[in-house]
């Protein structure tokens, strides 16, 4: 079964600071995708970066980052210098890479609000 | 730019109605899917379809089906709507894996259901 945990349900930082948002996952398969997609709230779920599992090199677009480290089943993302347009939700996700379908299996969130 | 489009923001309904809750996507993809957004439950999969009058069941199908009709076009109907129903609902879209290769899935707005 899959199983994708996002331990913080909530988070609050104020302007500027860095934060880290958890995920941690769960599969048998030794092939997969992980996700995270960011919630604003305007509520549409915006696509911010695929991971493929044999691609444990971290990856870093403007203020964010991820480190997937296999070792740990665990994907973090980091928002550095945080603004205000950073409050949203953010949502971890897998898929199983042999499925057609590419089903996501979904973490329940974590609830960012950067404070001015 | 991928775009899909749920045919309503809010909608109020009343116990027992049969609601009907659409969503159309522009990029001629095959698989669609229907999430239900609860505070502290994240995202739980209803129903998914991958082709056209294909449909599966989610994690949650009880009281919903689907109807696929055109590729692109995926209602998603409360057969007896009832006040456990009232959620946000969120349309996705996504194409078939080809080479094995996860893409991602595109969200519309969501449609945020009252039951009265």
């Amino acid at each position: 079964a899959q199983k994708v945990t996002q331990a913080q349900t909530e988070i609050s930082v104020v302007e500027k600071e860095d934060v880290t948002l958890d995920c941690v996952y769960e599969t048998r398969d030794t092939t997969y995708y992980l996700f995270w997609y960011k919630q604003p709230p305007s509520g549409e779920l915006v696509f911010l970066i695929r991971r493929n599992s044999f691609d444990e090199q971290n990856e870093i677009s403007g203020r964010y980052s991820w480190n997937f480290q296999k070792s740990t089943s665990s994907f973090n993302f980091t928002i550095t210098a945080s603004q205000v347009v950073d409050s949203a939700v953010y949502f971890c996700a897998l898929s199983r890479r042999g499925s057609t379908l590419g089903r996501l299996y979904f973490g329940r969130g974590t609830q960012l609000t950067v404070w001015p | 730019d991928v775009k899909v489009t749920q045919s309503s923001r809010y909608l109020v309904k009343r116990t027992g109605e049969k609601v009907f809750l659409e969503c159309v996507q522009d990029m001629d993809h095959e698989n669609m899917f229907w999430y239900r957004q609860d505070p502290g439950l994240g995202l739980r999969l209803i129903y998914f379809s991958y082709d056209v009058k294909m449909k599966e069941k989610g994690d949650i199908p009880e009281g919903y089906s689907v109807s696929r009709e055109k590729k692109e076009r995926f209602s998603l109907i409360l057969e007896s709507a009832s006040t456990n129903q009232t959620s946000m609902y969120l349309c996705a879209s996504s194409p078939w894996i080809r080479d094995r290769v996860s893409e991602p899935q595109h969200f519309g707005d969501g449609t945020r259901l009252s039951i009265l």
